[in-house]
């Protein structure tokens, strides 16, 4: 049982490139999201999604895209890096909408854009 | 809105020492709370969890945690300090929204001296 997997582990990018983070859980969970993680800040989260084809936006959501086609995967998109957007990324799942319910996480993906 | 506070950003103890790792919770209403753990370069792991069935919670490696209303604080310790015990602990809650994203503290950097 892998829980969640997260990849790359590491990433460079230059500004301006596009690229994608890839979640994949094998616990059939539902609710899925994308954390990053900034020195002294937490985690915060930028998007979620609570199955299949159901996404929402977190509190710091700009320059991600999200979709979730299939209950296993939940990709993330930058569309255009910038130095901004330099962190640790965390994908986390739950079996459940739930407050009483935690989180698994992922490795992280630490990225870099120069 | 749901906030947590974690009033020490670094701790240091001797190996053998008792660990405190203070937190306080802002909302009146707090279903549940809950400890993670990261160790460097990892993921994060859930320490434990409170969710108003007992206000002693044990996790693991030893940690506890009591939550206590009245303070307003889920302060988490553990008897004895292991070398392995080195890492950066946060706080959360779940927000009470439809999102029940994780709100994490800013987090406390516990070092275990020799």
């Amino acid at each position: 049982n892998a829980g969640v997997t997260q990849t790359p582990k590491f990433q460079v990018l230059k500004t301006g490139q596009s690229m994608t983070l890839q979640c994949a859980q094998d616990m059939n969970h539902e609710y899925m999201s994308w954390y990053r993680q900034d020195p002294g800040m937490g985690l915060r989260l930028i998007h979620y999604s609570v199955g299949a084809g159901i996404t929402d936006q977190g509190e710091v959501p700009n320059g991600y895209n999200v979709s979730r086609s299939t209950t296993e995967d939940f990709p993330l998109r930058l569309l255009s890096a910038a130095p901004s957007q330099t962190s640790v990324y965390f994908c986390a799942s739950s079996p459940l909408r739930s407050p009483y319910t935690e989180a698994f996480f992922g490795q992280g993906t630490r990225l870099t854009v120069v | 809105a749901q906030s947590v506070t974690q009033l020490d950003s670094h701790v240091s103890v001797s190996e053998g020492t008792p660990v405190l790792l203070r937190c306080n919770y802002s909302s009146s209403y707090s279903p549940s709370l809950f400890w993670y753990v990261q160790h460097p370069n990892k993921g994060l792991q859930l320490l434990l969890k409170y969710t108003s069935a007992a206000t002693l919670v044990k996790g693991i490696n030893g940690f506890e945690a009591e939550f206590k209303k009245s303070e307003t604080s889920f302060h988490l310790t553990k008897p004895s300090a292991h070398m392995s015990d080195a890492a950066e602990y946060f706080c959360v809650v779940p927000a009470m929204d439809s999102s029940y994203k994780l709100i994490f503290g800013s987090g406390t950097r516990l070092l275990v001296r020799p």
